[in-house]
């Protein structure tokens, strides 16, 4: 089955700093990922689109200068987020299709916690 | 736009007893459906999916859900449950076609009690 990674799975950093995320897909190549933030007891919110060689497509109300967002290759996005305040503490979670499986199913990496002091 | 309502946060349930999970959404296009499943600290995986035909779909860990147009409605059942499914289960709706975006409910925590 496709397999999503993300690195790293949980990150505490100061107020301030910027905090990079991987996402991967290991054994097939996505050219749509999907990032989530899911805060405590709540479901999960799509942040933003991130399509292989262009642009990403942010959600009303996401701001894309804060969650920057990069799809260098058909296997890897990430999202860096800059200046992370503790209001930007979540489970960041990303998805993707496989062009092998079906058009109707997302393979979800098992999230990355981040912790901002 | 589409939405979501999972009415109930979280449901207690005695291992054994059988369980039901209610998921609504509103759509002004055809949909598909799906439940996913997350265990503590991991991602989302996919429990099972309605996208057309049989409005009655399975898993194969013994869940089903059942498709109703006119209620507008993607129940989740188990018959019995075990210790193990204790995780939170989300409802989610995308519209019809390929690598469409997925909107999420807010979530429902099974809670099996031994």
């Amino acid at each position: 089955g496709a397999v999503v990674s993300q690195h790293p799975s949980w990150v505490i950093c100061k107020s301030g700093t910027s905090v990079k995320i991987e996402c991967r897909s290991l054994d097939f190549q996505a050219t749509t990922m999907f990032w989530y933030r899911q805060f405590p007891k709540q479901s999960l919110m799509l942040m933003a689109t991130s399509n292989e060689g262009s642009k990403a497509t942010y959600e009303q109300g996401v701001e894309k200068d804060k969650f920057l967002i990069n799809h260098a290759s058909l296997t890897l996005s990430t999202l860096t987020v800059t200046s992370a305040h503790p209001e930007d503490s979540s489970f960041y979670i990303c998805s993707a299709f496989s062009p092998t499986g079906d058009q109707e199913t997302q393979y979800f990496g098992p999230g990355t916690r981040l912790l901002v002091l | 736009a589409q939405s979501v309502t999972q009415l109930d946060s979280q449901v207690p349930v005695f291992e054994e007893a059988p369980v039901e999970l209610r998921c609504n959404y509103s759509s002004s296009v055809s949909v598909y459906l799906f439940w996913y499943v997350q265990y503590p600290n991991q991602g989302l995986q996919l429990l099972l999916k309605y996208l057309s035909g049989s409005t009655l779909v399975e898993s194969i860990n013994g869940f089903e859900a059942e498709f109703n147009k006119s209620q507008t409605s993607f129940h989740l059942r188990k018959p019995s449950v075990h210790i193990s499914d204790t995780a939170e289960y989300f409802c989610a709706v995308s519209n019809s076609g390929g690598y469409q975006k997925v909107t999420f409910g807010i979530g429902t925590k099974l809670q099996v009690i031994p």
